[in-house]
């Protein structure tokens, strides 16, 4: 595709439901980024994946956070038994390799 | 663990005038990525820095690395209304190092 694309774009989520979210990186990429920006703020680190070996999972908040890349092209975040300090935007990014970051529109979780 | 902290938060200017961001770190950076995100977008990369004290220029803005790896800037000279929205660095550490955006100089021009 000409860019990374994600969806949904917005998603409204009762407290302690699951949601799943997706990314689209460019065709090709081998890495693929996901951050958490919450409002006035810059993006967090989450989680990396080099095609589908996830590298780094450091900045995942916890254990409700999943994240996987099966095939090595489309990633999915999952976050179980949502909590309301979970509502952010959910950024994804892909790179060729570990150069430019493209980054997609993100994803709007609002936890209620 | 390691900031990334970036200065001003805030800065109103007059269409014309310039512009600078600082980025600092109290630990070595490893490479610095600059992005502009607009009120509602997504961030979208300007550029890279590798080097000790590396200057890269594109049009108005200059950006700058340090020469102990510890700083960076972007200068923007004679903004316009269309440099509006937030700038952040990034210490792009690579597969062995660090993911780290600084909280990000969010620009008004008043034209």
């Amino acid at each position: 595709g000409a860019g990374v694309s994600q969806s949904p774009r917005y998603k409204v989520a009762k407290r302690g439901q699951d949601v799943a979210l997706r990314c689209d990186p460019i065709s090709g990429h081998v890495s693929l980024f996901w951050y958490q920006q919450a409002l006035g703020q810059g993006p967090e680190f989450l989680t990396y994946f080099q095609n589908e070996a996830q590298l780094d999972k450091s900045g995942l908040p916890s254990d409700r956070f999943f994240a996987e890349r099966p095939e090595g092209s489309v990633s999915t975040l999952k976050i179980q038994r949502t909590q309301q300090e979970d509502s952010a935007v959910y950024l994804c990014a892909s790179s060729l390799m570990w150069d430019t970051q493209y980054f997609g529109p993100g994803t709007r979780l609002t936890v209620l | 663990g390691q900031q990334v902290m970036q200065i001003p938060q805030y800065q109103h200017v007059q269409e014309g005038e310039d512009f600078t961001t600082y980025c600092n770190s109290s630990t070595t950076l490893s490479n610095i990525q600059w992005y502009k995100q607009r009120p509602g977008g997504h961030p979208v990369f300007l550029i890279q820095l590798v080097k000790s004290g590396e200057v890269k220029k594109q049009k108005r803005l200059t950006f700058q690395f340090g020469e102990a790896k510890k700083n960076s800037s972007l200068h923007i000279t004679a903004t316009q209304t269309t440099d509006v929205g937030t700038y952040f660095c990034e210490d792009y550490g690579g597969s062995q190092g660090n993911l780290i955006f600084g909280k990000g100089t969010k620009l008004s021009v008043k034209p």
